[in-house]
């Protein structure tokens, strides 16, 4: 089945120790989105890319990275993770932009800080 | 600035009708996506409005009205496995979706 895969699913990191966060898709889809969603709240994107052209939101942090070697793969990386960056990170996808697509979401990586 | 409004909780009975109420104002607008989201999973989509009116898709159905600025979302015959989370997002000009923080939905037997 066509799908939208995250990995680890749950992510245990120290205050400050860098993390990657991976997902992959095999829905052949143009568009990839990062979402970081904390309890009770809404989405909030962190960045996407439309093929490989990246788009970050410009209230993103620094400390948050991103990488798209490929069509199929997308990486977030968190630089020095704070208490604060305890969340679940949602991967998307979606055929294109300009144009109404839904978006196809990963299950998820909660990610934990201690 | 773009806001989008839900109630953040709604109880109902199995077997009942809910309907869970969406308002928005976006810069622009490019329809209107409902998502469903069980605790700790990811959303799945359910419906999408861009024309004014009610879609029906089985048990649920989705309403807009671009003029008041206002979905909802209905949900008939519940079922417990329809307790969850359930997520307004606007498309707006730019074809981002802005997102509600959602309305959890609890259904008791």
């Amino acid at each position: 089945d066509a799908m939208v895969i995250q990995n680890p699913r749950y992510q245990v990191t120290q205050f400050g120790k860098p993390v990657t966060l991976s997902c992959s898709q095999t829905l052949n889809h143009n568009v990839m989105y990062w979402y970081q969603q904390k309890s009770s709240q809404a989405p909030k994107l962190l960045f996407h890319y439309y093929d490989k052209d990246f788009n970050n939101e410009a209230d993103t942090p620094d400390n948050f990275q991103s990488r798209r070697p490929n069509t199929s793969f997308c990486f977030l990386d968190i630089r020095s993770p704070g208490l604060g960056d305890a969340a679940m990170y949602l991967c998307a996808t979606s055929r294109a932009t300009g144009d109404i697509y839904e978006q196809y979401f990963g299950p998820g990586t909660r990610l934990t800080v201690t | 600035g773009q806001n989008i409004d839900q109630p953040t909780e709604m109880t109902a009975t199995e077997g009942a009708i809910v309907q869970i109420n969406c308002t928005y104002q976006t810069s622009g607008f490019n329809g209107l996506f409902w998502y469903q989201q069980h605790a700790g999973e990811a959303p799945t989509f359910l419906s999408y409005n861009v024309l004014d009116g009610l879609e029906e898709k089985g048990r649920f159905s989705s309403f807009l009205s671009r003029s008041k600025g206002y979905s909802y979302l209905l949900l008939k015959e519940l079922q417990m496995k329809d307790s969850a989370s359930y997520l307004c997002a606007v498309c707006d000009s730019n074809y981002q979706l802005i997102w509600g923080a959602g309305t959890k939905l609890i259904i008791k037997p």
